[in-house]
């Protein structure tokens, strides 16, 4: 079946960039996503990337996709304070949220 | 715009009791609609969904149920709660062409 691993923390000064790492198992994933969860809330969708492609760019995140190695990562660029959260990864199979899975979460602290 | 909305924010209930969370979506039809739980404020797992008025769909074996007794609504119930109920309970709704997941603030669930 489906996995999604990620590490449980990361923790980075103010400023600096973060990069969040995620693996998962199903090569037949054909939608990836990182999510963002606050402290009390609920997830937001911060970012997608199909399968086919290598890289997505948005502004102050970067997401990169090794197929291959079923690797997928989150940079944040110039990490502020209110980037602190958790940060799901999730796969789909044919973008379908029946067949969405999460990962365990990353807890990023961001620190001054 | 959609937004979602769950209620109660908070519940603290004693075993035994019954349970009724709530959701409404507000400016879509027809959505696609979930129940997560997450527990100890990680990975999310996916309680039940929903395509359509009394279409629901269980993917774990448990001591809760779910109703959409109107197209918008999702209710989340329990006859006699128990201590392992206790989690964050996420309704969500998704966007048929991508996949992504709208989540509502969540519900707070501590059994006694």
């Amino acid at each position: 079946g489906e996995d999604v691993e990620q590490s449980l923390f990361l923790s980075v000064r103010e400023g600096d960039s973060s990069v969040i790492n995620c693996t998962y198992t199903d090569s037949s994933s054909t939608y990836l996503y990182w999510y963002k969860q606050e402290p009390g809330a609920g997830l937001q969708l911060l970012t997608y990337i199909f399968s086919n492609m290598d890289m997505k760019q948005d502004q102050r995140l970067t997401v990169l996709l090794n197929k291959k190695d079923k690797h997928l990562s989150l940079r944040i660029a110039d990490t502020q304070t209110g980037d602190s959260a958790i940060y799901f990864c999730a796969e789909s199979i044919g973008g379908s949220a029946r067949q969405l899975t999460f990962g365990s979460g990353t807890q990023l602290t961001v620190l001054p | 715009s959609q937004t979602i909305h769950q209620w109660p924010a908070t519940l603290v209930q004693p075993v035994g009791s019954p349970l009724s969370l709530e959701c409404t979506v507000e400016g879509t039809s027809n959505p696609n609609l979930y129940w997560y739980r997450q527990a100890a404020g990680r990975g999310l797992q996916l309680l039940f969904y929903s395509v359509g008025i009394g279409q629901i769909s269980s993917e774990v074996p448990q001591n809760l149920s779910a109703s959409r007794p109107q197209d918008r609504q999702f209710i989340l119930s329990s006859k006699k709660l128990l201590l392992s109920d206790s989690g964050f309970y996420l309704c969500a709704w998704s966007d048929i062409n991508t996949g992504e997941l709208f989540f509502g603030e969540g519900s707070r669930l501590t059994v006694l």
